[in-house]
């Protein structure tokens, strides 16, 4: 199994400009989210899925736009970047009838300038 | 809505000391607690889980921790540290009835740093 995967691992991006970013996983799971990490502020929650068609949003959804047609992707949409979504994005996955456990892909690092 | 904090911004500790780090939660009833450890330039990986039972819980790279609900604590600790411990580490508390398919809530972490 390659678990989580994330791509791209790093882009640049000028202000307005849109993009997606990419996560896939391989276990069957259910529950997928997206976070973001700035310094000092830990791990935010962007959005999350419960299972294909069902998206909810967490504490930080402005700006960012998710939809789950397929259990293995869930992708995260900037549809017009702004310099303050500049931050470390991780995706995750988890089982919910198994270990509970969350699984974290190797994030992407996004900058808007 | 629950909250957690990890009181500790930055350690730094001696290669071969023990450590603790600090992990308190804001909730009513017992949530399920987690550690993630996330070295530089990585994902999170898990080094442990509560969820009932024994509240001496044991991880991998020999960390442990231990719930006390009487101070809504879930420390993490180590008996000796070793040079590549030195990362972010993260506690993480799911709202019961946590199925895996719910938010986890994490604090804002803590970086160890580890001198020789």
């Amino acid at each position: 199994n390659a678990g989580v995967t994330q791509t791209p691992k790093f882009q640049v991006l000028k202000t307005g400009q849109s993009m997606t970013l990419q996560c896939a996983q391989d276990m069957n799971h259910e529950y997928m989210s997206w976070y973001r990490q700035d310094p000092g502020m830990g791990l935010r929650l962007i959005h999350y899925s419960v299972g294909a068609g069902i998206t909810d949003q967490g504490e930080v959804p402005n700006g960012y736009n998710v939809s789950r047609s397929t259990t293995e992707d869930f992708p995260l949409r900037l549809l017009s970047a702004a310099p303050s979504q500049t931050s470390v994005y991780f995706c995750a996955s988890s089982d919910g009838q198994g270990s509970r456990e969350q699984y974290f892909g190797p994030g992407t690092r996004l900058t808007v300038t | 809505a629950q909250s957690v904090t990890q009181p500790d911004i930055h350690i730094t500790v001696s290669e071969g000391a023990s450590l603790e780090l600090r992990c308190n939660y804001s909730y009513g009833a017992t949530p399920y607690l987690f550690w993630y450890v996330q070295s530089p330039g990585q994902g999170l990986q898990l080094l442990l889980k509560y969820f009932s039972g024994d509240t001496l819980v044991q991880g991998i790279k020999g960390f442990e921790a231990e719930f006390k609900r009487s101070q809504s604590s879930f420390n993490l600790r180590k008996p000796s540290v070793h040079w590549s411990d030195a990362a972010e580490y993260f506690c993480a508390v799911g709202t019961p009835p946590y199925s895996g398919n719910t938010p986890l809530v994490f604090g804002k972490g803590t970086r160890l740093s580890v001198i020789a």
